[in-house]
């Protein structure tokens, strides 16, 4: 039983426009809720964090918001750059350990 | 500044053999962790760390061994490799306490071909 889902595998965007990753979760224990970036022949990322007594945290071009009644996360990136062609992995976290999901590779174009 | 440093980055290895994948920090992170990545799907907790002397099993931890002697090490142990075990294997730190902790810091991965 996956406790954290990302159902697209892909998204294909247009640079200058707006991604949009989602993930859903089961466990209503989990704490923070992370996202990570992987390149190819390259360990994963971290990117932006947003714990669980929060709905919304922002750093730059990107923006976590959580819905916890709905055990959903989003990341959003405005603008994006072909530069953030990449997996984005979610994870949730308890207790200090981490479970991911699948992964969605994004692409984005020029 | 070397972050998380994982050797080897590729090792082939045949069934039966045994291995030590090697895992150091020099960050003063409390939490180590082992994953594993397989093809298309996403990185599965085998073993974790919570500081030096103890370690505890994750998800998937049939087939390794760990320890954790040091702050900065967390080898992982290879008893008798099989196919299954095929996988780019990554190790993590990270600093955690009660009340929240930083994202982690992951090393470059070692990819494992089991023949």
């Amino acid at each position: 039983d996956q406790q954290v889902k990302q159902n697209s595998p892909s998204l294909s965007v247009q640079e200058g426009r707006i991604s949009i990753l989602n993930c859903d979760y089961t466990n209503s224990m989990f704490d923070y809720f992370l996202w990570y970036k992987k390149y190819p022949a390259e360990g994963p990322t971290f990117l932006i964090s947003i714990s669980s007594i929060k709905d919304k945290n922002e750093d730059g071009r990107f923006t976590v918001f959580l819905n916890k009644s709905a055990k959903h996360l989003s990341l959003h990136i405005v603008p994006s750059q072909p530069g953030d062609s990449a997996v984005y992995f979610c994870a949730a976290s308890g207790a200090g350990k981490s479970t991911f999901g699948d992964g969605t590779t994004l692409t984005v174009k020029p | 500044n070397a972050g998380v440093t994982q050797t080897p980055k590729f090792r082939i290895l045949k069934i039966g053999q045994s291995m030590t994948l090697q895992c150091t920090q020099d960050m003063n992170h409390n939490y180590m962790y082992w994953y594993r990545q397989d093809p298309g799907m996403g990185l599965k907790l085998i073993y974790y760390s919570v500081g030096a002397g103890i370690t505890d099993k994750g998800e998937v931890p049939n087939g390794y061994n760990v320890s954790r002697s040091t702050t900065e090490d967390f080898p992982l142990r290879l008893e008798l490799a099989a196919p299954s075990q095929t996988s780019v294997y990554f190790c993590a730190s990270s600093y955690w306490t009660e009340t929240g902790g930083d994202g982690y810091t992951f090393g470059s991965g070692t990819r494992l071909t089991v023949v």
